[in-house]
């Protein structure tokens, strides 16, 4: 697998908190993407990243926010998780004119 | 918009069968296609892709897409089909302007009996 690891890769929270996962590159590339999985939908793009600080939204970006302080880091956050924000989420990394690579996956479960 | 259709939730073959998972694009400009699997509880393995060139793209574990621009599609196909082939499979594309980000089809279940 390419260097890429998400954190933590299962969490189960309540609904009204806060959630942050983490996806860590260490593949120096400069892309960095959040997709939700779920049944029906395939993977959804949620937030993508082209620089350190440059962020933009994807297709279901509502109740989530993201920020790219370094390279090798992407965090997603939850502000305030929701029942429908119970998914599987990956972290995908690619270069310019590359394929994406993907992380493990985090499931989410909102109780 | 760009988009992605995989017609078929659902794929069965038999072992030592040809195989064939659809994929249609649409997309400004010219497609960047790939192919992606997934198997339970994993990460997607990137499989093949088309940027330029031969219509007929060659990738990982045997499996091979052919790119027909005037049809729009991307076909995933195998010769012959393993039972270790069973997996979920995505389709991508992007368009070649360096800022597009990949837009995933709905994915196909493909199932290889013995």
């Amino acid at each position: 697998d390419a260097g890429i690891t998400q954190s933590p890769r299962h969490k189960v929270t309540e609904t009204g908190t806060p959630v942050t996962l983490r996806c860590h590159q260490t593949e120096n590339h400069r892309y960095m993407y959040w997709y939700r999985q779920d049944p029906g939908h395939g993977l959804r793009l949620i937030h993508y990243s082209y620089g350190v600080k440059d962020t933009d939204k994807g297709e279901v970006s509502d109740g989530y926010s993201v920020s790219r302080s370094k390279t090798e880091d992407f965090l997603l956050t939850l502000e305030s998780a929701t029942s429908s924000q119970t998914s599987v989420y990956f972290c995908a990394i690619s270069d310019v004119g590359r394929e994406a690579f993907f992380g493990q996956g985090t499931r989410l479960t909102v109780v | 918009a760009q988009s992605v259709a995989q017609p078929e939730d659902q794929v069965n073959v038999a072992e030592g069968n040809p195989l064939t998972v659809k994929c249609t694009y649409s997309v400004s400009g010219n497609p960047y296609l790939f192919w992606y699997v997934q198997y339970p509880n994993r990460g997607l393995q990137f499989l093949l892709k088309y940027i330029t060139g031969d219509n007929l793209v060659k990738g990982s574990y045997g499996f091979e897409a052919e790119f027909n621009k005037s049809q729009t599609s991307f076909h995933l196909k195998k010769p012959s089909a393993l039972v270790s082939d069973s997996a979920l499979y995505f389709c991508a594309v992007r368009d070649d302007s360096g800022y597009s980000t990949l837009t995933f089809g709905k994915g196909t279940m493909l199932l290889v009996s013995p």
